[in-house]
């Protein structure tokens, strides 16, 4: 079956370093993506990865270990507009319309 | 770029009215919409998927007769909850496949938040 596990609520100072964690259990694998998702507002796009390594975007960077079926979120510099939803998702290589199957979310709260 | 756009953002209707919503992408064109319903504290669920000029592939338990989708151009898909129900009140949000980079993924609209009384 498809499946993907991320921790359901985290919390971090303001200023630190978190890494939210995403593993997967897919038929296929055709990349994975990072969306953002405020409170009462839709998720926005973050990042996407389909090689193995480390993609950096300014305070956020994303990881992907496909043998492991393993992805992290690092960010940095925590201010406290990052307080929201993180939600990991992966694009199975079989689908043709780009569906992605989602995770639950992680909650990240950040405090001063 | 990317900017997909929903209308309207927040509607409230009584019990056993029509409620249409609007998904549109404002700077691409789209020929994959998907709608999702959010409940609060829950994760995102997948209602459908629209191809341009096709029927919607709706997911299992989803009913559509009461949730019609039309995708009529490239750039227009539309959601239509018939004779809605308290329990149909929800946070509904479409998104259009476009490219990224390297990429094609979803591009959310800002939802739309209906509440049946």
């Amino acid at each position: 079956g498809q499946n993907i596990d991320q921790p359901t609520e985290m919390t971090a100072t303001e200023g630190a370093i978190v890494q939210i964690n995403c593993t997967y259990q897919t038929s296929g694998f055709n990349g994975l993506f990072w969306y953002q998702q405020h409170a009462g507002e839709a998720p926005t796009f973050l990042s996407y990865n389909v090689l193995d390594g480390l993609e950096e975007k300014g305070r956020f960077s994303s990881f992907l270990s496909r043998s492991k079926g393993y992805s992290y979120l690092l960010l940095k510099e925590l201010q406290m507009k990052d307080s929201a939803s993180y939600l990991c998702a992966v694009r199975d290589e079989w689908d043709s319309n780009y569906q992605l199957i989602w995770g639950a979310g992680t909650k990240l709260i950040i405090k001063p | 770029g990317a900017v997909v756009s929903q209308h309207p953002s927040r509607v409230i209707c009584k019990s056993g009215t029509s409620v249409k919503i609007e998904c549109r992408s404002l700077d691409f064109q789209a020929t994959t919409m998907f709608w999702y319903r959010q409940f609060p504290k829950q994760s995102l669920m997948l209602m459908a998927t629209s191809n341009e000029g096709s029927k919607a592939t709706y997911e299992q338990g989803v009913e559509k007769d009461k949730f019609l989708i039309n995708h009529a151009s490239l750039t227009l898909s539309t959601l239509t909850v018939t004779s809605a129900h308290p329990e149909d009140s929800s946070f509904y949000i479409c998104s259009a496949r476009g490219r990224t980079g390297r990429t094609d993924t979803q591009y959310f609209g800002p939802g739309t938040r209906l509440t049946v009384l």
